[in-house]
């Protein structure tokens, strides 16, 4: 299985700080690399996928970035809403994905 | 609009079994990848089963053998069969549609999830 690391497990931020999480799979998965967004007590929901693709509805202060064994997920100017847990998935193992373990977002 | 309904989550003893199930509307599920992601309590996300092109299916490791991942295309349903289940099966379970781009797969729309709880 390849194995994905997300650093930091963890951070605190204030509104409209720049933010950058990363992503390391333990082998080289090209670009099949997708960030999710979890706010609590809520079901997961696609922030960008094929590493820097945004799905309609996502604003533009999320940027996804990297290949091979290095991602980042940039989020410009954080806003309230973005307060959340947020998760890499490799799609690049034929239809067996993994995730990171998460990284959650907080107010400092 | 894509909308993905599960139910059938509750308590069960360990070595029981439980059916999920998931209503798909806004798209059929016999015309794209459909899965199951799963999340333990406070914990991260795991992905379960996909089922796709026909009846052909694959399953995360620790499931495999024990679940079984359909869809009845006249209902627009998707099923998750779990047998012989265990505590670390406990979990809020996702239903979700896989979207497609190119090459690329991901998970693009999922539902409110069910909680499943093993313990006697």
């Amino acid at each position: 299985d390849i194995q994905m690391t997300q650093s930091p497990s963890s951070l605190s931020a204030s509104v409209g700080d720049r933010v950058t999480i990363t992503c390391r799979p333990s082998q080289a998965i090209s670009t099949y690399l997708n960030w999710y967004q979890q706010r609590p007590g809520q079901a997961p929901r696609l922030l960008i996928y094929a590493t820097s693709s945004l799905p309609s509805g996502v604003p533009s202060r999320f940027r996804g970035s990297g290949s091979g064994t290095e991602f980042t997920l940039t989020i410009s100017g954080l806003q309230p809403d973005d307060f959340a847990t947020y998760y890499c998935q490799q799609s690049y193992s034929s239809l067996a994905w993994t995730f990171g373990q998460g990284t959650k977002v907080d107010i400092k | 609009e894509v909308k993905l309904l599960e139910s059938g989550g509750g308590l069960v003893q360990p070595g029981g079994s439980l059916r999920l199930s998931c209503a798909a509307s806004g798209f059929s599920v016999s015309t794209t990848y459909m899965a199951w992601v799963r999340q333990a309590p406070g914990k991260g996300l795991q992905w379960v089963s996909v089922i796709y092109s026909g009846d052909n299916s694959n399953y995360e490791e620790s499931v495999k053998g024990r679940f079984r991942i359909s869809r009845q295309d006249s209902q627009n349903l998707l099923y998750l069969q779990m047998t012989n289940l265990r505590p670390a099966d406990t979990a809020v379970y996702y239903c979700t549609r896989v979207g497609q781009s190119v090459t690329q797969l991901f998970f693009e729309d999922w539902g409110q999830g069910a909680l499943v709880t093993v313990s006697s």
